[in-house]
């Protein structure tokens, strides 16, 4: 079966400061992963998404970056943290085709102070 | 493009009550439509999908969805919630033609004794 995970759980991190959080897949192979980042009663915004290795896609201009190093592995990282990218980052996979079902994994409470 | 509306911030129900989280999409094609359960600090579980077919889908946990084209709404249904079904419900939809999901902002659903 196929199984998702991301670390860390937690991370409070000083603004200015640089970040990485990652995400794997076991299981399936080729898959699109997915970026979400998710702030308080604002519901869930597509951040980046990638349909192969060293493709990925931008949905929204911010100073995060993403990278898919490895087909099962998909990392989001900034530079220099804001305030405003505090939230809850959830990383989600699904098949290359098909009606695009995606399966989430358990996300990352990030806090910049 | 794609949007969706959850018209409803909060509903607060009583247990063993029945309880409607509705759903209502724009598109002009084809589409896929998801309902998820997030509970908190906690990735999103998929609850149930509507493909193709029947309009009535039956997912986990005993909750169902009516897929209405003509109205194009995607309400959920419970016949009676427990305490325990006290979680964010977030609808998601897909065109034929995106390869990413569009998720509403979420409902959240309060179950009191």
């Amino acid at each position: 079966s196929q199984t998702i995970h991301q670390w860390p759980a937690t991370l409070v991190q000083p603004v200015g400061s640089p970040l990485s959080l990652e995400c794997t897949v076991e299981g399936t192979s080729n898959p699109n992963l997915y970026w979400y980042r998710q702030a308080a009663g604002r519901g869930l915004q597509l951040l980046f998404y990638s349909v192969g290795i060293g493709q990925i896609s931008s949905e929204v201009p911010q100073n995060l970056s993403a990278s898919r190093p490895q087909d099962r592995q998909f990392i989001l990282s900034s530079k220099k943290l804001l305030l405003s990218d505090s939230g809850f980052y959830l990383c989600a996979w699904s098949v290359l085709v098909g009606p695009n079902e995606q399966f989430f994994g358990p996300g990352t409470r990030l806090t910049v102070l | 493009a794609q949007s969706v509306t959850q018209l409803d911030s909060q509903v607060p129900v009583f247990e063993e009550a029945p309880v409607e989280l509705r759903c209502n999409y724009s598109s002009s094609v084809s589409v896929y439509l998801f309902w998820y359960v997030q509970y908190p600090n906690q990735g999103l579980q998929l609850l149930l999908k509507y493909l193709s077919g029947s309009t009535l889908v039956k997912g986990i946990n005993g909750f169902e969805a009516e897929f209405n084209k003509s109205q194009t709404s995607f309400h959920l249904r419970k016949p009676s919630v427990h305490i325990s079904d006290t979680a964010e419900y977030f609808c998601a939809v897909r065109n034929s033609g995106y390869s990413t999901l569009t998720f509403g902002k979420g409902t959240m659903l309060l179950v009191s004794p």
